[in-house]
């Protein structure tokens, strides 16, 4: 029972660089969200997705683009990476918008 | 805006010293209070969910309490695999997916 799984779990990049974080659940859940955590701050939501077809901004959503592909896959992507995006990113999924959510180990993102 | 604030940052006890871990929140309309644990290296796991001041929750060592301003973890004869950060979200303003989460409280039990 894998839950939520991201890839990769580590990643260094150069300013200017573009890629894209992935993120799959195997709960049948409807909700997927992704979030940013750093130092000294909670958690930030960057975007989500309450279900299959629809994506909203979060508190964070600058620099950032994200994809529901599917109801099991929804990605994060960076067009042109910056230093102030070097943070760990975590995906999450939830039954639905108003239940408990579920987290991923996380991507470690360094960006020189 | 709603604001989540944690106390204390960190909190040190022996092994069996029971203490408690507080949420502070601000929130126009609380419709639910979320704890987590997060051990280094990994993604918070879920803990509990409180949606109504004098609700309360228990798991093992841990007793989850929730009033109108509040919340409190209340952990029992802690062991040193109760170590990690602690972290609460509330979920309110009505019409707002979001959770907003504090910055934690970061628990070490001393064998």
């Amino acid at each position: 029972n894998a839950g939520v799984t991201q890839t990769p779990k580590f990643q260094v990049l150069k300013t200017g660089q573009s890629m894209t974080l992935q993120c799959a659940q195997d709960m049948n859940h409807n909700s997927m969200y992704w979030y940013r955590q750093d130092p000294g701050m909670g958690l930030r939501l960057i975007y989500y997705s309450a279900s299959e077809g629809t994506t909203d901004k979060g508190e964070v959503p600058n620099g950032y683009n994200v994809s529901r592909l599917n109801k099991r896959e929804f990605s994060l992507r960076l067009e042109s990476a910056a230093p102030s995006q070097t943070s760990v990113y975590f995906c999450a999924s939830a039954e639905r918008w108003d239940q408990p959510q579920h987290f991923g180990d996380g991507t470690r993102l360094s960006i020189l | 805006e709603d604001q989540v604030t944690q106390s204390p940052e960190a909190l040190r006890l022996q092994e069996g010293e029971s203490s408690s871990l507080n949420c502070s929140y601000t929130v126009s309309g609380l419709r639910g209070l979320f704890w987590y644990r997060q051990d280094p290296g990994k993604g918070p796991e879920f803990l509990f969910t409180l949606y109504s001041a004098g609700e309360e929750k228990e798991k093992e060592r841990l007793k989850a309490t929730l009033t109108k301003k509040e919340s409190f973890l209340h952990i029992t004869a802690p062991k040193p695999e109760d170590s990690a950060t602690y972290l609460c979200a509330v979920w309110g303003s009505f019409g707002n997916e979001k959770l907003t989460f504090g910055t934690g409280t970061r628990l070490t039990i001393i064998p």
